[in-house]
């Protein structure tokens, strides 16, 4: 059971261009999180989906879109990267979203721009 | 959303119990209060979650004030390996689709 699988684990961009991070997961969960993490601090919400074909903005959504085409994928897209998006981006899911269902992150994205 | 408070940082020694303390004063009746750990930058572990009542589970237990403004995480036999950001997280309802806030955490230094 691989739970929530982020690819790729890093990478590196330069100002301007474009990407996807790709999450994924095997849980049959309905939602999922997108969250950003910048050195020492906590993590912040960018975009969640409450189920396939829904998405939603959360704490800091400007510069990202997202994606749920499929229920087990989540994707998270960069159009025209900046220095500022250099973080660890994190994908969570959640059976529900009821206060009683914990969230299952992945290992994370360590995205650089240059 | 309900706040959280926790100290920045904490020591313990390898063997002995780590009590990591957290306060919500603002939590609602419906929020569940809930503990994930971070251990060196990998994706946030859940640990334990808990409503009104004290929790036990293999990994920690969760005590739960009375008034529920505040919480306890207890690591019974804390190791090396649970040196990690701790963050206590009070779970907004469920019509906000489950998000968590989290904050900085208590960064939980285990020593041998």
């Amino acid at each position: 059971n691989a739970g929530v699988t982020q690819t790729p684990k890093f990478r590196v961009l330069k100002t301007g261009q474009s990407m996807t991070l790709l999450c994924a997961q095997d849980m049959n969960h309905e939602y999922m999180y997108w969250y950003r993490q910048d050195p020492g601090m906590g993590l912040r919400l960018i975009h969640y989906s409450v189920g396939e074909g829904t998405t939603a903005k959360g704490e800091v959504p400007d510069g990202y879109n997202v994606s749920r085409l499929k229920k087990q994928n989540f994707l998270l897209g960069l159009e025209s990267a900046a220095p500022s998006q250099t973080s660890v981006y994190f994908c969570a899911s959640s059976y529900r979203g009821s206060s009683n269902q914990p969230q299952h992150f992945g290992d994370g994205t360590r995205l650089s721009i240059l | 959303d309900a706040k959280t408070t926790q100290p920045t940082s904490m020591d313990c020694a390898e063997g002995r119990a780590a009590n990591l303390p957290c306060n919500h004063s603002t939590i609602s009746g419906n929020e569940y209060v809930y503990w994930y750990r971070q251990i060196h930058s990998q994706g946030p572990q859940y640990i334990i979650h808990g409503l009104k009542n004290n929790e036990t589970n293999e990994m920690a237990s969760l005590i739960i004030t009375e008034d529920r403004k505040s919480s306890t995480l207890i690591l019974p036999h804390a190791t090396l390996r649970d040196t990690a950001v701790y963050y206590c997280i009070v779970r907004v309802a469920s019509t906000n689709a489950g998000k968590s806030t989290f904050g900085d955490g208590t960064t939980l230094t285990v020593k041998p």
